[in-house]
């Protein structure tokens, strides 16, 4: 079973609807990720968590929020979906106690925005 | 300024050849990390490789090699005896912040490598 799971894998959804993409994981780690990839920008932060209690902003938060559940759980929502929200969405995570304390990364959600 | 910079087109190599991605980055912390990821076309994100700031040689791993050089600031990934699988986006990312609570990855905006039979 892959460490780091996204659901949905593919998501089509309307402007304005509420959409939210889950991310578990089985890998332990504290600290939790979401990206988008955007053609020609590569991966951009959105949000992070680095324990169940602690969320902080990234890049481009505006239009997101998330939510912590718990230390294998980090939700990300879309309160109002824009077109231009329309991307690859990312979840990973890392733990800084093993070297070289890379990022390990969901397999994606591909959301469309209508 | 872009923390990294990966400003190559869309690299195409012969099978079995050898090919260099660039990276040059930009930081001021003296501790930092330098990451090379994969990106096949079924989209997942597959670590490959790392350099540390403070690492005294290029990092090896298989056929994947960084050539860091500090001074010029650049993480080159040099793949060796290129395979049809090598054909994938990749991407440079540079760890900034050491594993603190200011620990942050930036991602340059990727290479697309094409590898001919």
């Amino acid at each position: 079973d892959a460490d780091v799971t996204q659901t949905p894998r593919n998501r089509i959804t309307k402007t304005g609807k509420r959409i939210m993409l889950e991310c578990s994981q089985t890998k332990g780690h504290d600290r939790m990720y979401w990206y988008r990839q955007d053609p020609g920008l590569g991966l951009r932060l959105i949000y992070y968590s680095f324990d169940v209690k602690d969320i902080n902003k990234g890049e481009i938060s505006d239009g997101y929020s998330v939510s912590r559940q718990a230390q294998a759980k980090f939700s990300l929502s879309l309160e109002s979906a824009i077109p231009n929200q329309t991307a690859l969405y990312f979840c990973a995570t890392s733990d800084p106690g093993t070297s070289p304390y890379e990022q390990y990364f969901g397999p994606g959600t591909r959301l469309t925005v209508t | 300024a872009q923390k990294i910079t990966q400003t190559q087109p869309g690299m195409f190599v012969q099978e079995k050849e050898a090919v260099t991605l660039d990276c040059t980055y930009d930081t001021s912390d003296q501790s930092y990390g330098l990451f090379w990821y994969k990106q096949p076309s079924s989209g997942e994100m597959i670590f490959l490789i790392y350099q540390g700031s403070y690492d005294e040689q290029n990092a090896t791993e298989g056929r994947y090699s960084l050539n860091f050089q500090k001074a010029r600031k650049s993480a080159n990934l040099v793949i060796s005896a290129s395979q049809l699988g090598d054909s994938a986006m990749y991407f440079c990312a540079m760890r900034e912040g050491g594993t603190g609570a200011n620990s942050k990855l930036t991602f340059g905006k990727g290479i697309t490598l094409s590898v001919r039979p």
